[in-house]
Protein backbone atom coordinates (compact mmCIF):
# COMPACT_ATOMS: atom_id res chain seq x y z
CA UNK A 1 0.00 0.00 0.00
CA UNK A 2 0.83 3.68 -0.44
CA UNK A 3 -0.70 4.72 1.71
CA UNK A 4 -1.66 8.66 1.26
CA UNK A 5 0.04 10.20 -1.30
CA UNK A 6 -0.03 14.02 -2.24
CA UNK A 7 1.67 16.00 -5.45
CA UNK A 8 2.88 18.59 -5.86
CA UNK A 9 5.68 18.41 -3.28
CA UNK A 10 6.23 22.13 -3.97
CA UNK A 11 4.49 24.34 -5.46
CA UNK A 12 5.17 28.28 -5.82
CA UNK A 13 2.32 30.40 -6.84
CA UNK A 14 1.47 34.22 -7.90
CA UNK A 15 -1.31 36.08 -5.86
CA UNK A 16 -4.51 35.15 -7.53
CA UNK A 17 -4.37 32.22 -9.36
CA UNK A 18 -5.87 28.74 -9.16
CA UNK A 19 -4.33 25.37 -8.30
CA UNK A 20 -5.57 22.35 -7.31
CA UNK A 21 -3.16 19.89 -4.78
CA UNK A 22 -3.97 16.21 -4.93
CA UNK A 23 -4.73 13.59 -2.44
CA UNK A 24 -5.09 10.27 -2.50
CA UNK A 25 -5.48 6.94 -0.63
CA UNK A 26 -5.43 3.31 -0.80
CA UNK A 27 -6.58 2.14 2.29
CA UNK A 28 -10.60 2.55 1.60
CA UNK A 29 -10.87 5.02 4.04
CA UNK A 30 -13.92 7.12 4.41
CA UNK A 31 -12.65 9.58 5.85
CA UNK A 32 -10.41 12.54 4.37
CA UNK A 33 -9.37 15.76 5.70
CA UNK A 34 -7.15 18.84 4.72
CA UNK A 35 -5.17 20.64 7.28
CA UNK A 36 -2.81 23.62 6.53
CA UNK A 37 0.33 23.85 9.29
CA UNK A 38 2.07 27.00 9.80
CA UNK A 39 5.79 27.56 11.34
CA UNK A 40 5.64 26.28 14.51
CA UNK A 41 1.97 25.85 15.22
CA UNK A 42 -0.02 22.61 14.61
CA UNK A 43 -2.55 21.36 12.10
CA UNK A 44 -5.83 23.78 11.53
CA UNK A 45 -8.64 21.59 9.77
CA UNK A 46 -9.46 23.35 6.43
CA UNK A 47 -12.50 21.02 4.89
CA UNK A 48 -13.33 16.88 5.97
CA UNK A 49 -15.15 14.30 3.79
CA UNK A 50 -17.01 11.49 5.47
CA UNK A 51 -17.44 9.55 2.42
CA UNK A 52 -17.69 9.93 -1.41
CA UNK A 53 -20.24 12.80 -1.99
CA UNK A 54 -19.65 14.77 1.34
CA UNK A 55 -17.98 17.24 2.42
CA UNK A 56 -18.43 19.68 5.24
CA UNK A 57 -15.69 22.59 6.19
CA UNK A 58 -13.07 22.93 9.06
CA UNK A 59 -11.62 25.76 11.10
CA UNK A 60 -10.61 27.47 8.15
CA UNK A 61 -12.52 26.72 4.74
CA UNK A 62 -12.57 30.08 3.45
CA UNK A 63 -9.99 30.47 -0.22
CA UNK A 64 -10.52 26.90 -0.11
CA UNK A 65 -12.84 24.39 -2.34
CA UNK A 66 -13.00 20.17 -2.20
CA UNK A 67 -14.95 17.67 -3.91
CA UNK A 68 -15.01 13.87 -3.08
CA UNK A 69 -16.51 12.08 -6.10
CA UNK A 70 -14.19 8.93 -4.69
CA UNK A 71 -13.87 6.98 -2.00
CA UNK A 72 -9.19 7.53 -3.27
CA UNK A 73 -9.43 10.81 -4.12
CA UNK A 74 -10.00 14.19 -2.01
CA UNK A 75 -8.52 17.37 -4.46
CA UNK A 76 -7.68 20.66 -2.57
CA UNK A 77 -8.30 23.52 -4.91
CA UNK A 78 -7.10 27.12 -4.15
CA UNK A 79 -9.27 29.13 -5.71
CA UNK A 80 -7.64 32.77 -6.32
CA UNK A 81 -4.30 32.56 -4.30
CA UNK A 82 -3.17 34.64 -1.66
CA UNK A 83 0.23 35.23 0.29
CA UNK A 84 -1.60 34.17 3.51
CA UNK A 85 -2.25 30.78 2.25
CA UNK A 86 1.32 30.23 2.09
CA UNK A 87 2.00 27.13 4.25
CA UNK A 88 2.04 23.27 4.36
CA UNK A 89 -1.08 21.50 3.70
CA UNK A 90 -1.54 17.79 4.74
CA UNK A 91 -4.23 15.15 3.64
CA UNK A 92 -5.27 12.93 5.50
CA UNK A 93 -7.48 9.96 5.92
CA UNK A 94 -9.07 7.56 8.69
CA UNK A 95 -11.51 4.98 9.10
CA UNK A 96 -14.78 5.75 11.33
CA UNK A 97 -13.87 3.29 13.95
CA UNK A 98 -9.83 3.19 14.67
CA UNK A 99 -9.81 6.89 14.09
CA UNK A 100 -6.26 7.13 13.55
CA UNK A 101 -5.09 9.22 10.75
CA UNK A 102 -2.43 8.52 8.00
CA UNK A 103 -1.13 11.99 7.03
CA UNK A 104 0.18 12.52 3.46
CA UNK A 105 3.98 13.90 3.22
CA UNK A 106 2.41 17.62 2.70
CA UNK A 107 2.88 19.66 -0.66
CA UNK A 108 4.54 23.08 0.62
CA UNK A 109 2.64 26.06 -0.83
CA UNK A 110 4.65 29.85 -1.00
CA UNK A 111 1.71 32.43 -2.51
CA UNK A 112 4.32 35.36 -3.84
CA UNK B 1 -8.66 28.39 18.61
CA UNK B 2 -7.05 25.43 19.45
CA UNK B 3 -8.69 23.13 21.58
CA UNK B 4 -5.64 21.02 22.74
CA UNK B 5 -2.82 23.16 24.32
CA UNK B 6 1.05 21.03 24.92
CA UNK B 7 3.11 22.30 27.52
CA UNK B 8 6.60 22.82 27.41
CA UNK B 9 6.80 24.11 23.86
CA UNK B 10 10.22 22.96 24.21
CA UNK B 11 12.06 20.36 25.53
CA UNK B 12 15.96 19.44 25.54
CA UNK B 13 17.19 16.33 27.47
CA UNK B 14 19.83 13.81 27.38
CA UNK B 15 19.57 10.41 25.67
CA UNK B 16 18.76 7.85 28.15
CA UNK B 17 16.79 10.79 30.07
CA UNK B 18 12.73 10.31 30.31
CA UNK B 19 10.90 13.00 28.51
CA UNK B 20 7.33 14.09 29.65
CA UNK B 21 5.05 16.30 28.05
CA UNK B 22 1.50 17.79 29.11
CA UNK B 23 -1.45 18.66 26.51
CA UNK B 24 -4.74 20.33 28.20
CA UNK B 25 -8.07 20.72 25.97
CA UNK B 26 -10.88 23.10 26.78
CA UNK B 27 -13.85 20.66 26.06
CA UNK B 28 -15.24 17.34 26.68
CA UNK B 29 -13.86 14.60 24.43
CA UNK B 30 -14.57 11.21 23.45
CA UNK B 31 -10.59 10.15 22.27
CA UNK B 32 -7.41 12.02 22.54
CA UNK B 33 -4.64 11.08 20.60
CA UNK B 34 -0.47 12.07 20.35
CA UNK B 35 1.07 12.31 17.02
CA UNK B 36 4.87 12.86 15.99
CA UNK B 37 6.12 15.10 13.86
CA UNK B 38 9.78 14.92 12.13
CA UNK B 39 11.09 18.10 10.52
CA UNK B 40 9.45 18.45 7.22
CA UNK B 41 7.43 15.17 7.46
CA UNK B 42 4.03 14.72 7.93
CA UNK B 43 2.45 12.94 10.78
CA UNK B 44 2.51 9.70 12.47
CA UNK B 45 -0.26 8.55 14.85
CA UNK B 46 1.27 7.07 18.00
CA UNK B 47 -1.14 6.55 20.67
CA UNK B 48 -4.79 7.14 21.21
CA UNK B 49 -7.02 6.97 24.41
CA UNK B 50 -10.56 6.93 24.95
CA UNK B 51 -12.25 9.12 27.78
CA UNK B 52 -13.04 6.23 30.09
CA UNK B 53 -9.44 5.21 29.61
CA UNK B 54 -6.91 6.33 32.27
CA UNK B 55 -3.89 5.10 31.64
CA UNK B 56 -2.21 3.13 27.93
CA UNK B 57 1.35 1.99 27.09
CA UNK B 58 2.82 1.29 23.59
CA UNK B 59 6.06 1.10 23.80
CA UNK B 60 8.37 3.44 25.72
CA UNK B 61 5.24 5.66 25.74
CA UNK B 62 2.89 5.88 28.39
CA UNK B 63 -0.31 8.05 28.14
CA UNK B 64 -2.44 8.90 31.44
CA UNK B 65 -5.72 11.01 30.70
CA UNK B 66 -7.52 12.89 33.22
CA UNK B 67 -11.05 13.84 31.88
CA UNK B 68 -11.73 15.59 35.50
CA UNK B 69 -8.90 18.10 34.53
CA UNK B 70 -9.33 18.16 30.59
CA UNK B 71 -5.66 17.18 30.77
CA UNK B 72 -3.31 14.63 28.92
CA UNK B 73 0.49 13.65 28.99
CA UNK B 74 2.67 11.70 27.05
CA UNK B 75 5.59 10.32 28.35
CA UNK B 76 8.80 8.94 27.10
CA UNK B 77 11.09 6.41 28.52
CA UNK B 78 14.89 6.11 27.91
CA UNK B 79 14.91 8.61 24.70
CA UNK B 80 16.78 7.96 22.15
CA UNK B 81 18.40 10.55 19.21
CA UNK B 82 15.23 9.29 16.97
CA UNK B 83 12.76 10.46 19.47
CA UNK B 84 13.49 13.86 18.26
CA UNK B 85 10.45 15.72 17.17
CA UNK B 86 7.48 17.68 17.81
CA UNK B 87 4.54 16.02 19.35
CA UNK B 88 1.23 16.89 19.43
CA UNK B 89 -2.23 15.79 20.97
CA UNK B 90 -5.09 16.12 19.04
CA UNK B 91 -8.74 15.70 19.80
CA UNK B 92 -11.70 14.28 19.02
CA UNK B 93 -12.09 11.31 16.71
CA UNK B 94 -12.22 12.04 12.55
CA UNK B 95 -12.26 15.53 12.83
CA UNK B 96 -8.93 16.17 14.80
CA UNK B 97 -8.11 19.73 16.54
CA UNK B 98 -4.42 19.76 17.02
CA UNK B 99 -2.30 21.50 19.92
CA UNK B 100 0.60 23.82 18.85
CA UNK B 101 2.95 20.81 19.67
CA UNK B 102 6.31 20.72 22.01
CA UNK B 103 9.63 19.98 20.15
CA UNK B 104 11.42 17.78 21.75
CA UNK B 105 15.77 17.27 21.31
CA UNK B 106 17.04 14.39 22.25
CA UNK B 107 21.09 15.11 22.97
CA UNK B 108 23.38 12.08 21.70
Amino acid sequence: NAGVTQTPKFQVLKTGQSMTLQCAQDMNHEYMSWYRQDPGMGLRLIHYSVGAGITDQGEVPNGYNVSRSTTEDFPLRLLSAAPSQTSVYFCASSSPILYEQYFGPGTRLTVT
Amino acid sequence: SQQGEEDPQALSIQEGENATMNCSYKTSINNLQWYRQNSGRGLVHLILIRSNEREKHSGRLRVTLDTSKKSSSLLITASRAADTASYFCATDGNKLTFGGGTRVLVKP
